[in-house]
């Protein structure tokens, strides 16, 4: 069974600080890995996708993650935060081995950027 | 680019009436996703569709059924309506092939508030 494990509830920011959500992930095989933003009363964006091409994934608005295999980990980053990243991020997982991709999301974090 | 089709985007119901949710995926695309989203919850998988054919289960109520149309549209059909429903219903698409199948896009939901 797959499962995700993101690590914090609520990461707050300063405007032009770097960022770092952090997500751990289980799975029965090679999983693809996503992370997708929600802006306040917004459906779910696509931010970026890993599977297996590369283990530094580039994402869309400057966003970056890297799949650590050994660490189980997929963290989330951006050099330098806009106010306009103020949204909740999910990792979320989809296993193949299910044989139609479910999407298995994380709780979730919500990111707080401050002028 | 085209995205996914929700309607309505609002709807208030009374206890134990009906809904009927409406999915447009991205054209040509084969497979449709529906998940809830509860107040301050992760999405949860409810039940997808490939090719008009249920492909795969979650936690969908019994009181809950959707089908998928020859035209790709899906339609959530929820009956006894409870407080407990009140919730964002996202609808996703995806592409055909093992490339991209996985990767899901999404709606911009449709808020049921059930009084």
């Amino acid at each position: 069974a797959q499962s995700v494990t993101q690590l914090d509830s609520h990461v707050s920011v300063s405007e032009g600080t770097p960022v770092l959500l952090r997500c751990n992930y289980s799975s029965s095989y090679s999983p693809s890995l996503f992370w997708y933003v929600q802006h306040p009363n917004k459906g779910l964006q696509l931010l970026l996708k890993y599977t297996s091409a590369a283990t530094l994934v580039k994402g869309i608005n400057g966003f970056e993650a890297e799949f650590k295999k050994s660490e189980t980990s997929f963290h989330l980053t951006k050099p330098s935060a806009h106010m306009s990243d103020a949204a909740e991020y999910f990792c979320v997982v989809s296993d193949p081995d299910s044989g139609y991709s479910t999407l298995t999301f994380g709780k979730g974090t919500m990111l707080l950027v401050s002028p | 680019a085209a995205g996914v089709i929700q309607s309505p985007r609002h709807l208030i119901k009374e206890k134990r009436e009906t809904a009927t949710l409406k999915c447009y995926p991205i054209p040509r695309h084969d497979t449709v996703y529906w998940y809830q989203q509860g107040p301050g919850q992760d999405p949860q998988f409810l039940i997808s569709f490939y090719e008009k054919m249920q492909s795969d289960k979650g936690s969908i109520p019994d009181r809950f059924s959707a089908q998928q149309f020859s035209d790709y549209h899906s339609e959530l059909n929820m009956s006894s309506l409870e407080l407990g429903d009140s919730a964002l219903y996202f609808c996703a698409s995806s592409p055909p092939g093992t490339s991209e199948g996985d990767t899901q896009y999404f709606g911009p939901g449709t808020r049921l508030t059930v009084l």
